[in-house]
């Protein structure tokens, strides 16, 4: 079946630098959700992404959908300890359906 | 508080023993999804509900597992003849038919021992 793929893993940044964490399919992806999970806590929304080649940006936070449609990023600027916690891209099938969700990128901000 | 509400928050039961999940979505959200996580992992996809009507279960899913949702309003998942594999957070999620953003729930913890 279609697996979503995300790189790294793991990220440990000094506070001040930037993250990027990349979201990768083989298959063509329908819409792109990103979500932020705080550790202890439940994933919570960011942002969705349905255009090829669409960037959006929430305060330090720019998303980006691919032109293929293959993949995607989050970049984060200047990370703040409020950063941390896993970031999962998720793939919605057809709008409003099931999202399938990537393994997630856990960020940790050393200060 | 008009989040999505799931009850209990943690559970620990004896393998063979059955448990069940109750989630509240938030007023008026129409779909309602069950998803399962383990440390480390991204939430895995369950089931899913329009209204009363289960749309998709997912292939992964044994028969020990079963979700309803009687009147299109509360969801409950029970897991019958629990396993020590089925340790996991069970997350609920709701949204309305016409929005992008998935509201979860805090998670329903189970350990099984």
């Amino acid at each position: 079946g279609q697996q979503v793929m995300q790189i790294p893993q793991y990220q440990h940044v000094q506070e001040g630098e930037d993250f990027t964490t990349y979201c990768n399919s083989s298959t063509t992806l329908s819409n792109i959700q990103w979500y932020k999970q705080r550790p202890g806590g439940h994933p919570v929304f960011l942002i969705q992404l349905v255009k090829s080649g669409e960037v959006k940006k929430q305060k330090r936070l720019t998303f980006q959908f691919g032109e293929a449609k293959k993949n995607s990023s989050l970049h984060i600027t200047a990370t703040q300890t409020t950063d941390v916690g896993t970031y999962f891209c998720a793939d919605e099938k057809t709008s409003y359906d099931k999202v399938i969700f990537g393994p997630g990128t856990s960020l940790s901000v050393i200060p | 508080d008009t989040g999505v509400s799931q009850d209990p928050r943690h559970k620990i039961t004896k393998r063979g023993q059955n448990v069940t999940f109750r989630c509240d979505p938030i007023s008026e959200h129409n779909r309602l999804y069950w998803y399962r996580q383990t440390l480390g992992q991204g939430p895995e996809f369950l089931t899913y509900f329009q209204n009363e009507a289960q749309l998709e279960k997912s292939r992964l899913l044994s028969d020990r597992f079963s979700a309803e949702r009687p009147k299109g309003s509360f969801s409950t998942l029970e897991i019958q003849r629990t396993e020590q594999g089925d340790s996991a957070m069970y997350l609920c999620a709701s949204r309305t038919g016409s929005g992008n953003t998935i509201y979860f729930g805090e998670g329903s913890w189970l350990t099984v021992v």
